[in-house]
């Protein structure tokens, strides 16, 4: 079965700062992807980053990157100059075949 | 623009009633998914399509119920017998061999019973 584990129910950073969120996963499969999901208070959820798990780089959009560990099965998201309008819930994801594999999340605050 | 529209944004019910949930996408996706969300539980699976007029329970689904009957809706049932159906509730869809690029939202409905 896979699994996805998000330790840190919650987090608080200072505005400007960096922060990182921690998600590890189990799985027995090789090729698989890697999601982190962000919902604002507005609860749509938001496509951050994707990983590819035949990929070695870490993915990296804008403010946002990963450290992506295949062997240890962790998949965390660093967030640099942490703005206001990061404050949300963040969801790691894992894809396998057809089907989405979520964690329970971390509530991310952003203090000015 | 192509997305996914949920309604309503709000729904109350009372005890015993039927309620039904409305997601509708014009992305052309093959895949539509339902999906429940309370606190500290994250997103779990109630109901899943890969093609019209076929659809797959998830970890969740009793008490609930779905039909996919145009590739464009994909609406959820909260019967009865859902015992506590209080929820914030998700639909989304996908390419159906292209997960791999991840899940399109929509904006949510939350249910109360009152």
């Amino acid at each position: 079965a896979q699994t996805v584990t998000q330790s840190q129910p919650e987090m608080s950073v200072q505005e400007a700062e960096t922060v990182t969120l921690s998600c590890t996963y189990d799985t027995s499969e090789n090729n698989y992807y890697l999601f982190w999901y962000k919902q604002p208070p507005s609860r749509q959820m938001i496509l951050v980053i994707r990983q590819e798990a035949y990929k070695q780089q870490n993915a990296t959009e804008n403010r946002f990157s990963v450290n992506f560990q295949k062997a240890a099965k962790s998949f965390s998201l660093k967030i640099s100059d942490s703005q206001l309008g990061d404050t949300a819930m963040y969801f790691c994801a894992f894809t396998w075949g057809n089907q989405f594999y979520f964690g329970t999340g971390t509530s991310l605050t952003v203090i000015p | 623009d192509g997305g996914i529209t949920q309604s309503p944004k709000y729904l109350f019910r009372k005890e015993g009633q039927n309620v039904t949930l409305s997601c509708e996408q014009n992305l052309n996706h093959d895949a539509m998914y339902w999906y429940r969300q309370d606190p500290g539980q994250g997103l779990r699976l109630i109901y899943y399509s890969q093609i019209v007029n076929d659809f797959q329970k998830g970890d969740i689904a009793e008490g609930y119920s779905v039909s996919r009957e145009k590739k464009e809706s994909f609406p959820l049932t909260v019967t009865s017998a859902q015992k506590n159906p209080t929820a914030f509730y998700l639909c989304a869809s996908s390419m159906s061999d292209r997960t791999n690029y991840g899940y399109t939202f929509g904006s949510g409905t939350r249910l109360t019973v009152v």
